[in-house]
């Protein structure tokens, strides 16, 4: 199975600030198609997950550009431009290359 | 709008079973693979399992965890999925969801418990 683990688990963050959170698989997860299957989902209290970011750097419909997915192969980042405090929640990543898919730990975010 | 719409949910003893379903309106689903991902409470989240869509065989994969005891199956005519649970454990306790990664639905409860 591919094992995916974040970092860091919990994320304090300023609103207005910037805040990022990586995401490291143990496997390369780029198809010979050349897709790239890592999703990144958020998680707000009290709510189903939602799909922020697909395929390592393509926006859902209706998320907001102050998201932004890179990376590849086995290295993947999920950037904020400028935290609000509708943001806060846990966000995870997810590999759709191979089954079993897998989710990371998951990143709490909160505000300072 | 697009709505996926979890039912059956309860509470059940171990060895029992359930089948959950999944409604979807708003977007035909045929052609999409439908995923069920679960929470424990307070966890992060587990994949359980997909079907694929036909033009894919209708293929199924399972997480390990529920492999041999659950079975994923879907309704293109009905715009459906559905989970059957077999020989449940405490474990699989959580609030399972269904989702084409798109769009997930509210979830529905399983508690497996004497």
């Amino acid at each position: 199975d591919i094992a995916m683990t974040q970092s860091p688990l919990s994320l304090p963050v300023t609103p207005g600030e910037p805040a990022s959170i990586s995401c490291r698989s143990n496997q390369s997860l780029l198809h010979s198609n050349g897709n790239t299957y890592l999703d990144w989902y958020v998680q707000k209290p009290g709510q189903s997950p939602q799909l922020l970011v697909h395929l390592g750097s393509i926006r859902a419909s209706g998320v907001t550009d102050r998201f932004s997915g890179s990376g590849s192969d086995t290295d993947f980042t999920l950037k904020m431009s400028r935290v609000e405090a509708e943001d806060v929640g846990v966000y995870y990543c997810m590999q759709g290359l191979q089954t079993p898919q897998t989710f990371g730990q998951g990143t709490k975010v909160e505000i300072k | 709008e697009v709505q996926l719409v979890e039912s059956g949910g309860a509470l059940v003893q171990p060895g029992g079973s359930l089948k959950l379903s999944c409604a979807v309106s708003g977007f035909d689903s045929s052609g999409s693979a439908m995923h069920w991902v679960r929470q424990a409470s307070g966890k992060g989240l587990e994949w359980v399992g997909r079907i694929r869509s036909k033009s894919n065989g209708y293929a199924t994969a399972y997480g390990a965890s529920v492999k041999g005891r659950f079975i994923i199956s879907r309704d293109d005519s009905n715009n459906m999925a559905f989970l059957e649970m077999n020989s449940l454990k405490t474990e699989d306790t959580a609030m399972y969801y269904c989702t084409n990664k798109q769009n997930w639905g509210q979830g529905t409860l399983v508690t497996v418990s004497s």
